[in-house]
Formats: structure tokens, C-alpha cells, sequence
């Protein structure tokens, strides 16, 4: 599925720094999601937006900021983090949110994020 | 809270070995159960679903039955490849109702090692 993309798809930065990931979708989705992926955990919601409104911020810490300027477009502002962020983001989107037979989500490649 | 539970990994095969990655489940409500599949170096993609009871959801010779009474998706394929080897993961999500939205609740994956 080539439908969301998601850049860079590397990252390494330090703990001042300040940097976004960016994720689209090509597919005429009204919802999008950030989700995180640690090494032996599964994974874990970050946010949802849903017609560019966020609908669930799932106890994320206020040094990961999201924004969603237009329904194909998802960014995830990043300052100040720590070493333990190091992790795989992925994006993924949804025709919407309710959970109905049309809402199955899909994912992009994900951006491999290192903090050092 | 809803929940998702599968086998303990690594899963190492030979080529044409049978394949079966058990997944059960603890929800609220009446769940869509999904199975995503993650290559090496790549996001997770939509291998298959089901939506209610008694459906089996199948795709690239992989399948598996939405069973209510044991709340279990077990995932089965006849004939594993080397191209298969991936993480696997099961998930669910139940249809929102007022003002939740539907969440996708995932396991934490169990790693597919094929063999020639």
C-alpha cells in the first residue's frame, strides 16, 4: 500500500534539537493517526485526527506536538527529546473513525527515529 | 479494557511448513479483528480481516476465522515461503459509539522466520 507516505524516513537527532516528521495520504482519508513502535512493546496511539481535528490525545508528552493542517497532511513536532523516544513512528490513515467496516486503517513506512 | 493477546515469538519454519499464530482477544463490545503484517524495514500492512462472527478473512493463502466463542483470531496458512518471514500482528477495533471513536487495539507481534 503506497497510499501514505512518511518523511525523512530516517532521523538521528540530539536532545536540544528541534525537528518534525511529516506523514500524507493519498487515499481521501478524513482520519489520521501517529502511532509509536518500541523495540518489545506493542504499539502504542499516540493521536488521532479526524477532519482535522484531533480527537485523542492518548497521555502523550507535551515535547511531541502534532498538527494537521488539511485532511491528507499529518504532522509530529519534536523538541526537547529524550534517548527512550528512540523508537519507529508510523502514520497511518482512515476514511474515518468510527470503527465501521470502511474505517481500516493504513499505514505508511514509518520514520526510524533515534535520539541521542 | 480491550485487549490482544498472541502467541510468544520467535516462530521459525522450514519452506512448506504449516503455519498457525494464535491470537485471542478480550472486548467490550462487538470487535473487527484485523491481522497487519510488518516486512523488515517497512510499515504494517493490512493482511486481512473480519468483521463478524463466523467470517474468515483470507489473503495471500493466509487465513483466519473470527471465532465468538473461543474470542480468537488464529492465523493459518497451508504452506509458508521465505517471502513470508515478518512480523505479524493482531489487532482489533471496536465501532465507536457517542463521542469515542473506534480504536485499534494491537498485540504485540510475533516474529516470522522462514527457512529454506
Amino acid at each position: 500500500e503506497t497510499g501514505v507516505t512518511q518523511t525523512p524516513r530516517h532521523l538521528v537527532m540530539g536532545m536540544t534539537n528541534k525537528k518534525s516528521l511529516k506523514c500524507e495520504q493519498h487515499l481521501g482519508h478524513n482520519a489520521m493517526y501517529w502511532y509509536k513502535q518500541s523495540a518489545k512493546k506493542p504499539l502504542e496511539l499516540m493521536f488521532v485526527y479526524s477532519l482535522e481535528e484531533r480527537v485523542e490525545n492518548n497521555s502523550v508528552p507535551s515535547r511531541f506536538s502534532p498538527e494537521c493542517p488539511n485532511s491528507s497532511h499529518l504532522f509530529l513536532h519534536l523538541h526537547t527529546l529524550q534517548p527512550e523516544d528512540s523508537a519507529l513512528y508510523l502514520c497511518a490513515s482512515s476514511r474515518g473513525t468510527s470503527g465501521r467496516q470502511g474505517d481500516t486503517q493504513y499505514f505508511g513506512p514509518g520514520t526510524r527515529l533515534t535520539v541521542l | 479494557g480491550d485487549s490482544v493477546t498472541q502467541m510468544e515469538g520467535p516462530v521459525t519454519l522450514s519452506e512448506e511448513a504449516f503455519l498457525t499464530i494464535n491470537c485471542t482477544y478480550t472486548a467490550t463490545g462487538y470487535p473487527s479483528l484485523f491481522w497487519y503484517v510488518q516486512y523488515p524495514g517497512e510499515g504494517l500492512q493490512l493482511l486481512l480481516k473480519a468483521t463478524k462472527a463466523d467470517d474468515k478473512g483470507s489473503n495471500k493463502g493466509f487465513e483466519a476465522t473470527y471465532r465468538k466463542e473461543t474470542t480468537s483470531f488464529h492465523l493459518e496458512k497451508g504452506s509458508v515461503q521465505v517471502s513470508d518471514s515478518a512480523v505479524y500482528f493482531c489487532a482489533l477495533r471496536i465501532s465507536a459509539g457517542g463521542t469515542s471513536y473506534g480504536k485499534l487495539t494491537f498485540g504485540q507481534g510475533t516474529i516470522l522466520t522462514v527457512h529454506p
